[in-house]
């Protein structure tokens, strides 16, 4: 039982580039994030998915999109990076609430992304 | 716009001291706070609150919600180089959306 993995760990990337951050879990959780995190800033909501098919906008989209295509994967694309998105990328999942239900997130280990 | 904020943004404490840490927050159509500890990584879950004056305790820390007041403290007693981290609080609403704050840095010298 992995949890949630993220991949790739590290990357460099020069202005202009795209890429893409994938995020995988492994507990059938329906709902899925995708943070950045930067020096004294916490923790900032790009997009969320609730469900396979679905995506919404978080706190920060701009200059980003996701893809929820299956169930345990959610995809973070970056068009044209730029050097603002230079930061930490955290993925979390969760189950769904409801009276027994839990808002606890799970993280994966996060990617630390340089745009030059 | 919702919002979470922390307080102190940074403290360092000797071993043995307590800490409380501050967290308040505007959050609309609130469900849930959540105390999370961060280390080198990932955030990990400490706490989950979501009814007031009902304390949440794990070994030497403990967390309590005041929703008329909109905040929340978590306490460390008895502190240990291993406490030294960033705690992060967030506000969770209805809408599936979680609001974190800037996290308070803690620093526990021996």
């Amino acid at each position: 039982n992995a949890g949630v993995t993220q991949t790739p760990k590290f990357r460099v990337l020069k202005t202009g580039q795209s890429m893409t951050l994938l995020c995988a879990q492994d507990m059938n959780h329906e709902y899925m994030y995708w943070y950045r995190q930067d020096p004294g800033m916490g923790l900032r909501l790009i997009h969320y998915s609730v469900g396979e098919g679905t995506t919404a906008k978080g706190e920060v989209p701009d200059g980003y999109n996701v893809s929820r295509l299956k169930k345990q994967n959610f995809l973070l694309g970056l068009e044209s990076a730029a050097p603002s998105q230079t930061s930490v990328y955290f993925c979390a999942s969760r189950t769904s609430g409801g009276a027994s239900g839990t808002d606890t997130q799970y993280f994966g280990p996060g990617t630390r992304l340089t745009v030059l | 716009e919702d919002k979470v904020v922390q307080s102190p943004l940074s403290l360092v404490v000797h071993e043995g001291d307590t800490v409380t840490l501050n967290c308040s927050y505007e959050v609309t159509n609130f469900r849930s706070l959540l105390w999370y500890k961060q280390e080198k990584k990932a955030p990990t879950f400490l706490f989950m609150l979501t009814s007031s004056g009902i304390e949440k305790k794990s070994g030497r820390l403990s967390s309590i919600l005041d929703k008329k007041e909109l905040f929340s403290i978590l306490n460390i007693t008895a502190t240990q180089t291993g406490d030294s981290a960033i705690y992060l609080c967030a506000g969770h609403n209805y809408g599936q959306n979680f609001v974190f704050g800037p996290g308070t840095r803690l620093s526990v010298l021996p």
